[in-house]
């Protein structure tokens, strides 16, 4: 059936240095992909998607691109600030009712 | 006000009680689903609703139960609490499939002692 894979966590960074998060998904069809994110004490916030081969999804500084060709929607940022400490889920949802979520990374931002 | 509320926000039973948390949402979706949250293992569906006479089990609805009261309104029971549902709990909204994505509440903390 359809799933998504990410990265496991924790993941510990210094203000300022390059995150990236990886997701892959298996999917009968041509699913749209998503990034959400938890900020602490909160529910789940939509970051970026991305609803077709190549796109590129961006928001707050953070990108993925649909890879189709290796089934993969990374998040990446280029210098992350300590208020990017959440818990990040990849997704994926298409034709069927609902979205398959991965297990989350927790990413914790350092000053 | 926000488009998907959950009250409570946190809430602490005593095992075999029975205890309801609430959703009610202003985005005009007629999909509403219901998860819960653990650390390691990401989202788990219990219930979703399509509209007000259709209710379908998710992949863990055994120990719980819905009501969708209207197109606006989906409540989640616990008839009797245990304490591995102590978890987060998230109500989440759609337009339609699971190309639009969801909107989600703020959650509810529940813990069963």
């Amino acid at each position: 059936g359809d799933s998504v894979t990410q990265m496991e966590g924790p993941v510990t960074l210094s203000e300022e240095a390059f995150l990236t998060i990886n997701c892959t998904y298996t999917a009968t069809g041509y699913p749209s992909l998503f990034w959400y994110v938890q900020y602490p004490g909160e529910g789940l916030q939509l970051l970026l998607k991305a609803t077709k081969a190549d796109d590129k999804g961006s928001n707050k500084g953070f990108e993925a691109t649909y890879r189709k060709e290796t089934t993969s929607f990374h998040l990446e940022k280029g210098s992350v600030q300590v208020s990017d400490s959440a818990v990040y889920f990849c997704a994926q949802g298409g034709n069927d009712y609902k979205l398959s979520f991965g297990a989350g990374t927790t990413v914790t931002v350092r000053a | 006000d926000a488009d998907v509320t959950q009250t409570p926000r946190n809430r602490i039973t005593k095992t075999g009680k029975r205890i309801m948390l609430e959703c009610s949402q202003t985005k005009g979706h007629d999909r509403m689903y219901w998860y819960r949250q653990d650390p390691g293992l990401g989202l788990r569906l219990i219930y979703y609703s399509f509209d007000v006479k259709d209710i379908n089990k998710g992949e863990i609805s055994d120990g719980y139960s819905v009501s969708r009261q209207a197109q606006a309104k989906f409540s989640l029971s616990l008839e009797s609490a245990i304490p591995n549902q102590t978890a987060l709990y998230f109500c989440a909204t759609s337009e339609g499939q699971g190309h639009y994505g969801y909107t989600f509440g703020s959650g509810t903390r529940l813990t069963v002692v």
